[in-house]
């Protein structure tokens, strides 16, 4: 069984700069989350999607965007980008929304200078 | 009032010690409840799902208490390997149907030889 996995496993970035990340969901998970962890914090929710459409979000600005492929696997897309944009991002896979419990890729982190 | 709050951390424990973490949440209407382990620069594992009968899994057991909105993990004969960030994760199971997950900052915990 293949797990989560995310590329590129490190980013390095400058202020206003586009990034996309890339997200391969576990066989059989048809669900995809995306996380951001700040350093010394917990992760926190950016979207998910379900079946190709967003399927909630939490509290990102619009410069946040995010695709699913019918294969499940997903893009993370940060436009304009910040200092603060500087975190560890995390996918996560799961089956139908994910009411059992999540297995997170191993994170892509991303820079921004 | 924060969504998950976790015990401020770190809690540096001999090797064979007992520990307990606790963590409460502000969403009475959250579903389902989960501990995961995180180490250093690492993704986030699902420890365990914590139910409101209680569970056990070898050293570690999980209590649920909705009436009080708490959540506990309890580590018996701590190990080295036990050295991690356990996050105390619920899902909040919106009325959206949207599965996101919100962890707390979580506490980092050194079992010492």
């Amino acid at each position: 069984e293949t797990g989560v996995t995310q590329s590129p496993t490190h980013l390095i970035k400058t202020r206003g700069q586009q990034v996309t990340l890339r997200c391969s969901s576990q066989s059989g998970h048809n669900t995809v989350s995306w996380y951001q962890q700040a350093l010394g914090q917990g992760p926190q929710f950016i979207f998910q999607y379900y079946r190709e459409e967003e399927n909630g979000r939490g509290n990102f600005p619009p410069r946040f965007s995010g695709l699913q492929f019918p294969n499940y696997s997903s893009e993370l897309n940060v436009n304009a980008l910040e200092l603060d944009d500087s975190a560890l991002y995390l996918c996560a896979s799961s089956l139908a929304g994910g009411g059992y419990g999540y297995t997170f890729g191993s994170g892509t982190r991303l820079t921004v200078v | 009032r924060k969504e998950v709050e976790q015990d401020p951390g770190p809690f540096n424990v001999p090797e064979g010690a007992t520990v307990a973490f606790n963590c409460t949440y502000s969403n009475s209407a959250s579903q389902s409840f989960f501990w995961y382990r995180q180490d250093c620069r690492k993704e986030p594992k699902l420890l365990m799902s914590v139910y409101s009968s209680g569970n056990e899994d070898g050293r570690f057991t999980a209590q649920l208490n909705r009436a009080s909105q708490y959540i506990s993990l309890l580590i018996r004969d701590s190990k080295l390997s036990d050295s991690a960030t356990y996050l105390c994760v619920v899902n909040p199971h919106s009325g959206a149907g949207s599965y996101q997950l919100t962890f707390g900052k979580g506490t980092k915990l050194s079992v010492i030889p």
